[in-house]
């Protein structure tokens, strides 16, 4: 069965450097997703990607984040310089074109020290 | 805006009890409704949903239905197991906003044998 999977399961960083967090999306899905939960916390939404661009993003999702598709396959999540309450799990999670069901990856905990 | 809100955990129950878990949304439009599991150290999985008044969701013994007058879909399993211990989401999402998810809170629930 198709599934979602994300590099690396788990990242620490230095307070102020930059990290990429990777995903590999089910591959006939167009809108992708990035979701974090931060340790003991809800799923809170970050932003949403659909036909090359950002469809929506929450108030999370502010200059230092950002997010590319870089070769048709993979979807990734840069933060430029984190910050310690950047800690968390992040999820990626894909939808197909015509179901409402997003599939989430297993997600990345991110470890800012 | 979109909103979810879920009974407020923990929730600890022997085995064979009843378990519920209230679930009432907010929102502007016609949303979908799911139920996420988490089982410990996971992701996030797909328990059930359903996209349309009065349908009911339901897998490997749990149920709700998407009730549109009382905006609520309230989680059900008759039986629990210990292997049913895990954290569960609320969520729901619109067409109008790309299906983005808004979670609730999260209930944790501990089964005891």
């Amino acid at each position: 069965e198709p599934e979602v999977t994300q590099t690396p399961s788990h990242q620490v960083t230095q307070m102020g450097q930059e990290v990429i967090l990777r995903c590999v999306p089910i591959s006939n899905h167009l809108y992708f997703y990035w979701y974090r939960q931060i340790l003991g916390q809800k799923v809170e939404f970050l932003v949403s990607f659909y036909n090359n661009e950002i469809s929506e993003k929450s108030e999370i999702f502010d200059d230092q984040f950002s997010v590319e598709r870089p070769d048709g396959s993979n979807f990734t999540l840069k933060i430029r310089s984190t910050k310690l309450e950047d800690s968390a799990m992040y999820f990626c999670a894909s939808k197909g074109l015509r179901d409402n069901e997003q599939f989430f990856g297993p997600g990345t905990r991110l470890t800012v020290l | 805006g979109d909103s979810v809100t879920q009974m407020e955990g923990p929730v600890t129950l022997s085995e064979e009890a009843f378990l519920t878990i209230n679930c009432t949304y907010t929102a502007t439009g016609y949303p979908s409704l799911f139920w996420y599991v988490q089982y410990p150290g996971e992701g996030l999985q797909l328990l059930l949903k359903a996209t349309k008044a009065d349908d009911k969701g339901s897998n490997k013994g749990f149920e709700a239905t998407y009730r549109k007058e009382t905006t609520s879909f309230h989680l059900e399993k008759g039986s629990v197991q210990v292997s049913d211990s895990a954290v569960y989401f609320c969520a729901l999402s619109e067409r109008s906003n790309d299906y983005k998810l808004s979670f609730g809170a999260g209930t944790t629930v501990t089964v005891r044998a």
